[in-house]
């Protein structure tokens, strides 16, 4: 069955760094555009980044832009995420989710959703 | 780029019907697909609804989504309620920016 899993979260400093990863499992993963998306405490869904089945194109939401860097390594069916400079409301459960539409759609949505990972930003 | 407002929470008793609601603050509902998600506590989002009407399968046809464009918003809609829908449900559409928005997520009580 089509698996994603997280790690890579844990407690970190402002101004620091943390990579996130999601290995892919039970689709073909250089098939399909993968996307990060985050849950503060308590909070609502927020995408953060996307990216293309072959890497050739990637999106960020503004909040993480210049700071965060999404990545793939087809090879290895992994996604990652690269967060710099992380701030205190970087704070989140962190979700990666493939990027699935039906044949000729011109819109996609996220499906499935890996079990996520917390990061926290604290001193 | 626009918003997505859903209310912050609804209740309905087992058996009942609900309806939860997503409005656009700009630009046309029919503009752009809205999908429907539910997270049970402790879970990730899984998918209820997507292309506005269309379920997954497995999904129950307890479950049902519409859009209304004079109120510029969509709806999930849960009948027969069972105390295993209680959730949290949120929205979702895409901005061609690109962007995928989110609403801010209802709380489904089953009391």
């Amino acid at each position: 069955q089509v698996q994603l899993v997280e790690s890579g979260g844990g407690v970190v400093q402002p101004g620091r760094s943390l990579r996130l990863s999601c290995a892919a499992s039970g689709f073909t993963f250089s098939s399909y555009g993968m996307h990060w998306v985050r849950q503060a405490p308590g909070k609502g869904l927020e995408w953060v980044a996307v990216i293309w089945y072959d890497g050739s194109n990637k999106y960020y939401a503004d909040s993480v832009k210049g700071r965060f860097t999404i990545s793939r390594d087809n090879s290895k069916n992994t996604l990652y995420l690269q967060m710099n400079s992380l701030r205190a409301e970087d704070t989140a459960v962190y979700y990666c989710a493939r990027k699935f539409s039906p044949p000729a759609a011109t819109e996609d949505w996220f499906d499935p959703w890996g079990q996520g990972t917390l990061v926290t930003v604290s001193s | 780029n626009f918003m997505l407002t859903q209310p912050h929470s609804v209740s309905e008793s087992p058996g009942k019907t609900v309806t939860i609601s997503c409005t656009r603050s700009s630009g046309s509902i029919a503009s752009n697909y809205v999908q429907w998600y539910q997270q049970r506590p402790g879970s990730s989002p899984t998918t209820v609804i997507y292309e506005d009407n269309q379920r997954p399968s497995g999904v129950p046809d307890r479950f049902s989504g519409s859009i209304d464009s004079s109120s510029n918003s969509a709806s999930l809609t849960i009948s027969g309620l069972k105390t295993e829908d209680e959730a949290d449900y949120y929205c979702q559409s895409y901005d061609s920016s690109p962007n995928w928005v989110f609403g801010g997520g209802t709380k489904l009580t089953v009391l």
